[in-house]
């Protein structure tokens, strides 16, 4: 089975960075998402890391050490139009399908 | 490209009446399907999976059934609903390289 967990919650100020983090432990680890929701809106996806290190996309980077079953999602140069939630999700890879298993969600405030 | 329709947008129906939300995905071949559930204030919950025609996964004990009669549509289903079936439900695709899911636009169902 997986288990993960992200903080609830986190407030950050227009213009400044965040570090959302994410820990995980999983019987069958094979890649780390993490995606972006809205209220009321579908999940959008923001990244994927599979082997350890960062990965930088545009303001968004996300680290992934497999060794600590750690992950972090950076934003930098925060905006309004960030706040949301930040779901972070393990994909197990056994047993077909390729499923992914979700954490319940960071929500972000970004305050002027 | 790709495109996944999920209808409809927002249902209300009465305490033991019957369910079918609908699925389908544009732009390519035998995708692996899934249907979540997202409770209010919770994580999303895989509740169904597949990887073919007529191949489902049931993840979670419930008062819920899927099926799949086409390569690209997925169906939800429930005889009678509860209460306790109110949320928002999401139906996702994903390839078979598997490089996360993208969602449907989401079904929030409120069972009065």
């Amino acid at each position: 089975g997986q288990n993960i967990d992200q903080p609830t919650e986190m407030t950050a100020t227009e213009g400044a960075i965040v570090q959302i983090n994410c820990t995980y432990q999983t019987s069958g680890f094979n890649g780390l998402f993490w995606y972006q929701q809205h209220a009321g809106e579908a999940p959008t996806f923001l990244s994927y890391n599979v082997l350890d290190g960062l990965e930088e996309k545009g303001r968004f980077s996300s680290f992934l050490s497999r060794s600590k079953g750690y992950s972090y999602l950076l934003l930098k140069e925060l905006q309004m139009k960030d706040s949301a939630s930040y779901l972070c999700a393990v994909r197990d890879g056994a047993g077909g399908g390729n499923k992914l298993t979700f954490g319940t969600g960071t929500q972000l405030k970004v305050e002027l | 490209s790709q495109t996944i329709h999920q209808w409809p947008a927002t249902l209300v129906q009465p305490v033991g009446s019957p369910l079918s939300l609908e699925c389908t995905v544009e732009g390519t071949s035998n995708p692996n399907l899934y249907w979540y559930r997202q409770a209010a204030g919770r994580g999303l919950q895989l509740l169904f999976y597949s990887v073919g025609i007529g191949q489902i996964s049931s993840e979670v004990p419930q008062n819920l059934s899927a099926s799949r009669p086409q390569d690209r549509q997925f169906i939800l289903s429930s005889k009678k609903l509860l209460l306790s079936d109110s949320g928002f439900y999401l139906c996702a695709w994903a390839n078979r390289a598997f490089y996360g899911y993208t969602f449907g636009s989401g079904t929030r169902l409120t069972v009065v």
